[in-house]
């Protein structure tokens, strides 16, 4: 069956980094891509960043060079880190599956929320 | 970057009625387009991929619709359990944008 699981912070403070792991089973890193999508409170979804399943990645260049995404296979594990965090990256960030081959994300975690505070 | 216009940002409709939410790409994605339905407090649900393939499990009072930059969702005869946020995506061309997405309330 299918999950995929993010696990993170509840408050990050001003200007620190955020790191954020999704954690999947199911389904191999390998032959599915895996990306990332925020929300924040009240507004509506933003894609972030994808791993490609060869172990390439993809970003948003709105987060410039904020952003990272990498991966360990053994363990299942996506990595979102991004740095430089300000009040308005405050939101819920959520991991999602695309469908192979497919132009679709087919499943989604659960979302974890984040609160930027200063 | 596609901008996906998503309209309208709010529905109020009656339980049986029809409903059609539509989304406007900047330029043609080829029917790279997915609608999802996300729930207070829930991740959003695929539907519909491919602009109007329906999603495994997905009740059959939905259909998507369109090419080009035009879509569309429908959704026939309206249950009480459809009350969510609607969004589309383009999936054609990073990045992956999504519509702002559409409040749909029971009258």
């Amino acid at each position: 069956q299918v999950q995929l699981k993010e696990t993170g912070p509840d408050l990050v403070q001003l200007t620190q980094t955020l790191s954020i792991t999704c954690t999947v089973s199911g389904f191999s890193l390998t032959t599915y891509n895996v990306h990332w999508v925020r929300q924040p409170p009240g507004k509506g979804l933003e894609w972030m960043g994808a791993m490609w399943n060869g172990g390439g990645t993809d970003y948003n260049s709105a987060f410039k060079s904020r952003l990272s995404i990498s991966r360990d296979t053994s363990k299942s594990q996506v990595f979102l880190k991004m740095n430089s965090l300000q009040t308005d990256d405050t939101a819920k960030y959520f991991c999602a599956r695309r469908g192979y081959g497919g132009y679709y994300f087919d499943y989604w975690g659960q979302g974890v929320m984040v609160t930027v505070s200063s | 970057d596609i901008q996906m216009t998503q309209s309208p940002a709010s529905l109020s409709a009656s339980l049986g009625e029809t409903v059609t939410i539509e989304c406007l790409a900047s330029e043609d994605i080829y029917s790279n387009l997915a609608w999802y339905q996300q729930k207070p407090g829930k991740s959003p649900q695929l539907l519909i991929y491919y602009a109007n393939s329906l999603n495994d499990g997905v009740p059959s009072r939905f259909s998507g619709s369109g090419s080009g930059t035009q879509y569309s969702l429908k959704i026939n005869s309206l249950q009480s359990e459809d009350v969510s946020i609607y969004f589309c995506q383009q999936n054609y061309d990073s990045p992956y944008t999504f519509g702002a997405g559409t409040k749909l309330e029971l009258k």
